[in-house]
């Protein structure tokens, strides 16, 4: 099980401002990282899979970037929108062996109109 | 596409009484997973299948949790007897296979109380 570490634990951003946060991993044996968003009622959805070192992924206006070496992902929203509020978790299995993700605790967007 | 369905969506029950959850994956994905989200909490791995086999359930509290898989296709979780702090959201998520790059597919959860 790994220690994943999402952060800030919550924030605000007015509608139309670019936002970002963090999910930090522990930079040995990685092989994956994964993005989730969780909007209220819903189902997780899977953003992106991530598993090269300096790979950036972009659906729409959310792109994340990607550094295994010193063990960190960014989330980015761009203008974000009412419809970008959710909890985004990020996870990672424990190697190319141990396939249970090990999910962050998770950023809670707020969106104000 | 289906997604992957879940039932009931949610459930009140008292501790010590018994309570089961079903999960239909999306047809055609072999592997399986249970997960528990707490208040606050990431979800956590309870048990993981692949077709009908447990790969992994070294998280799942076998004492008053069990799972099992249909013919390798549906999916129920039990327990019993339920306890305060077995109040969570329970996630069924299937992917199409083991390896820990494969996005999982989640369905909408179970939102369980104990009082």
């Amino acid at each position: 099980i790994l220690n994943v570490e999402q952060s800030p634990q919550s924030l605000h951003v007015q509608e139309g401002d670019s936002t970002n946060f963090t999910c930090s991993f522990p930079s040995s044996n990685f092989y994956a990282l994964h993005w989730y968003r969780w909007e209220t009622a819903k189902s997780p959805e899977a953003l992106f899979v991530m598993t090269l070192n300096g790979d950036e992924k972009k659906k729409g206006r959310i792109s994340a970037t990607l550094n295994t070496k010193e063990g960190y992902s960014y989330l980015y929203i761009k203008g974000s929108q009412p419809e970008d509020s959710a909890t985004y978790l990020c996870a990672l299995p424990g190697s190319s062996n141990d396939y249970k993700l090990s999910f962050g605790a998770g950023t809670t967007v707020t969106v104000r109109a | 596409e289906a997604g992957v369905a879940q039932s009931p969506r949610y459930k009140i029950i008292e501790k010590r009484q018994s309570v089961a959850f079903w999960c239909n994956p999306i047809s055609g994905h072999a592997t399986l997973y249970w997960y528990q989200q707490i208040l606050g909490q990431g979800p956590k791995l309870l048990i993981q299948f692949q077709n009908n086999g447990v790969v992994d359930d070294s998280q799942l509290p076998k004492d008053r949790f069990s799972a099992e898989r249909l013919k390798g296709v549906d999916s129920t979780l039990k327990i019993q007897p339920a306890k305060l702090e077995d109040s969570a959201v329970y996630l069924c998520a299937s992917s199409r296979g083991l390896a820990g790059a494969y996005e999982q597919y989640f369905g909408p959860g179970t939102r369980l109380t104990v009082t």
